[in-house]
């Protein structure tokens, strides 16, 4: 089945600064979705994207569609502490049988340090 | 208020005994899937359905039972026989199958 890379695992950063995550798949995606996960919570998603190059913000979320369809990026500016969770892409395939289905990474665990 | 709400939050039970978990949804989806997740995990699909009265089953069914008798409910039975059923189970609902998923405030099933 698809695979997706998700780094990194987990990063911690002083409140202010940016962060930056990225997902990598073994084939090609038609969509990719960026989604934020509190402690015992569902995910809520953030960001859609549905074109290569395409680049989507969200407030002082920015996320890209790389150009290969194989990846994408979010990118989190100024950070604050309520950006703590876990963020989660997931993408759809291109064609097949699993054209129908998300494909999740494992998450990035974010701690912002006040 | 629109949205997908799942019950119980937290669900207990003991080994050998089957297991429903509610989802439903008021935001005129006609798609509807069955997550688990397990610690440091990504999601995995248990079923999904596109249609009333039409569902498929994903990555990890086996174990696993769903009926989708009205568009906007989607019961999940975990049976006897899924053999590690501690989990936090996810639901979801989208327009279609190609649209982006939104998900509810998941269940944490525990069975001793």
């Amino acid at each position: 089945g698809q695979q997706l890379n998700q780094s990194p695992q987990s990063m911690f950063i002083q409140e202010g600064e940016d962060v930056s995550m990225n997902c990598t798949s073994s084939s090609i995606f038609n969509t990719w979705l960026w989604y934020k996960q509190d402690p015992g919570e569902g995910p809520v998603l953030l960001i859609a994207l549905y074109k290569a190059g395409e680049l989507t913000s969200n407030g002082r979320l920015t996320a890209q569609f790389g150009i290969t369809r194989k990846d994408s990026f979010l990118n989190i500016s100024a950070s604050i502490p309520s950006d703590v969770g876990i963020y989660f892409c997931a993408g759809r395939s291109a064609s097949g049988a699993g054209s129908y289905q998300l494909t999740f990474g494992k998450g990035t665990k974010l701690s912002v340090i006040p | 208020d629109g949205g997908i709400t799942q019950s119980p939050k937290y669900l207990f039970r003991k080994e050998g005994q089957n297991v429903t978990l509610s989802c439903e949804q008021n935001l005129n989806h006609d798609a509807m899937y069955w997550y688990r997740q397990d610690p440091g995990q990504g999601l995995r699909l248990i079923y999904y359905s596109q249609i009333v009265n039409d569902f498929q089953k994903g990555d990890i069914a086996e174990g696993y039972s769903v009926s989708r008798e009205k568009k906007e409910s989607f019961p999940l039975t975990v049976t006897s026989a899924q053999k590690n059923p501690t989990a936090f189970y996810l639901c979801a609902s989208s327009m279609g199958t190609g649209n982006e998923q939104y998900f509810g405030p998941g269940t944490r099933l525990t069975v001793t």
